[in-house]
């Protein structure tokens, strides 16, 4: 695998359900990020690590809890989640946290709330 | 608040002309600004970066530029491609840290045969 992989690409739950995606770096990187994509929004950042310590919660409702137990690997674990979250749920990774590191993307995984 | 727009959803253009993208932001002063490309059911893919003292940058038939006064950057794709159709997004960073980047809404770009 190369690059920065997630899954699954698809996730149907209801608004009841607890679930996980899962996001791995092959890139040796040591920041990695979570993003919402909504239908023409603004990627919006969610959370950031660093490290393996989070640096940044934007304001991200306690329905979503990241988890992040090395620099490669980085989880979103979902509860209760509403249908408004529907949404592509992007990772991300970079060199470091200084601005000018260009980020790599995953794929995203398309999750629909019920 | 800090806002970017990207001026607008959609763009078509004939192939061989040059595509012009265009960037624009208010309340914010950003030491860098990205660009990245994403097509459909995928990850954005980084293209260039331009630093707030570089007014130009040029990448194969890609070109940048960024204005700090006017608030705006400019994306250009020359000769442009079929394959260059996808959504651009700009995003905009302070000299702080990538923890504090923003990104646009994107503008969909169809080059027609």
């Amino acid at each position: 695998e190369t690059g920065v992989t997630q899954t699954p690409r698809h996730l149907v739950m209801g608004m009841t359900n607890k679930k996980s995606l899962k996001c791995e770096q092959h890139l040796g990187h040591n920041a990695m990020y979570w993003y919402k994509q909504s239908a023409k929004k603004p990627l919006e950042l969610m959370f950031v690590y660093n490290f393996k310590e989070q640096t940044e919660n934007n304001s991200v409702p306690s329905r979503f809890s990241p988890e992040c137990p090395n620099s490669s690997h980085l989880f979103l674990h979902l509860h209760t989640l509403q249908p408004e979250d529907s949404a592509l749920y992007l990772c991300a990774s970079s060199q470091g946290l200084a601005a000018n590191n260009e980020q790599f993307f995953g794929p995203g995984t398309r999750l629909t709330v019920l | 608040s800090q806002k970017i727009e990207q001026n607008s959803e959609a763009l078509n253009i004939q192939e061989g002309k040059t595509a012009t993208l265009t960037c624009n932001y208010t309340n914010y002063s950003p030491a860098y600004l990205q660009w990245y490309r994403q097509d459909p059911g995928r990850g954005p893919v980084f293209l260039l970066l331009i630093r707030e003292n570089e007014k130009e940058k040029r990448k194969e038939r890609l070109k940048v530029t960024f204005d700090t006064t006017l608030k705006q950057s400019l994306f250009h794709i020359t000769a442009s491609q079929p394959a260059d159709s996808a959504t651009y997004l700009c995003a905009l960073a302070p000299w702080s840290s990538a923890s504090k980047i923003i990104f646009g809404s994107g503008t969909r770009l169809s080059i027609r045969p």
